[in-house]
């Protein structure tokens, strides 16, 4: 089974902290997404990786950087959180030839 | 752009009976369409992928159905219990070929005993 793990289940943090949220998957995946999910907005994408080093950004970058050093990594950076990037972040990733994505467990960040 | 609309209505059903979630969209034709299942609190799960070529696909007491022509796609999960009760989220592919989706907002499906 694939499995994605997200680094934390809760984070508190405040107003212009830098922000980490580590994703890593242990099928060799070589695609991987960050969206994060909010109450009437639904599933919006942030930023996906093609591959290793490779960044592209999805609907709502502003605001968010990310890493991928590693295949199996894939960091989502807050570089200021502000109060509006208070929300639900969900890591995904996939095989490049498939459509499905296999969803991590979603990390809840408070920003006060 | 492309939109996908799905009751953001709950719907409640008696357990036992056939639960339909709807999941329709605009200015598009997909090449495919997947459903998912969001339980609160947790990441989507993949369920059911149905291509533009097929009209309908089954899993267990799972149906999918693709109406191009409607531009409608139909979720059916029959003998419902209420374990069945979650969130369930349509998406589809954003541009033809590609392997991102756009997922639709969802519609909250609740079981009752």
């Amino acid at each position: 089974d694939v499995k994605v793990t997200q680094s934390s289940r809760y984070l508190v943090k405040r107003t212009g902290e830098k922000v980490f949220l580590e994703c890593v998957q242990d099928m060799d995946h070589e695609n991987m997404f960050w969206y994060r999910q909010d109450p009437g907005l639904g599933l919006r994408l942030i930023y996906f990786s093609y591959d290793v080093k490779m960044k592209e950004k999805g609907d709502i970058p502003e605001g968010y950087s990310v890493s991928r050093e590693k295949k199996e990594r894939f960091s989502l950076i807050l570089e200021s959180a502000s109060t509006n990037q208070t929300s639900m972040y969900l890591c995904a990733s996939r095989m490049s030839t498939q459509e499905t994505q296999y969803f991590g467990p979603g990390t809840r960040l408070l920003v006060l | 752009s492309q939109k996908i609309e799905q009751n953001s209505e709950a719907l409640n059903i008696q357990e036992g009976k056939t639960a339909t979630l709807t999941c329709n969209y605009t200015n598009y034709s997909p090449a495919y369409l997947q459903w998912y299942r969001q339980d609160p609190g947790r990441g989507p799960v993949f369920l059911l992928l149905i291509r533009e070529n097929e009209k309908e696909k089954r899993k267990e007491r799972l149906k999918v159905t693709f109406d191009t022509t409607l531009k409608q796609s139909l979720f059916h999960i029959t003998a419902s219990q209420p374990a069945d009760s979650a969130t369930y989220l349509c998406a589809l592919d954003r541009s033809r070929g590609s392997y991102i989706p756009t997922f639709g907002r969802g519609t909250s499906l609740i079981v009752h005993p």
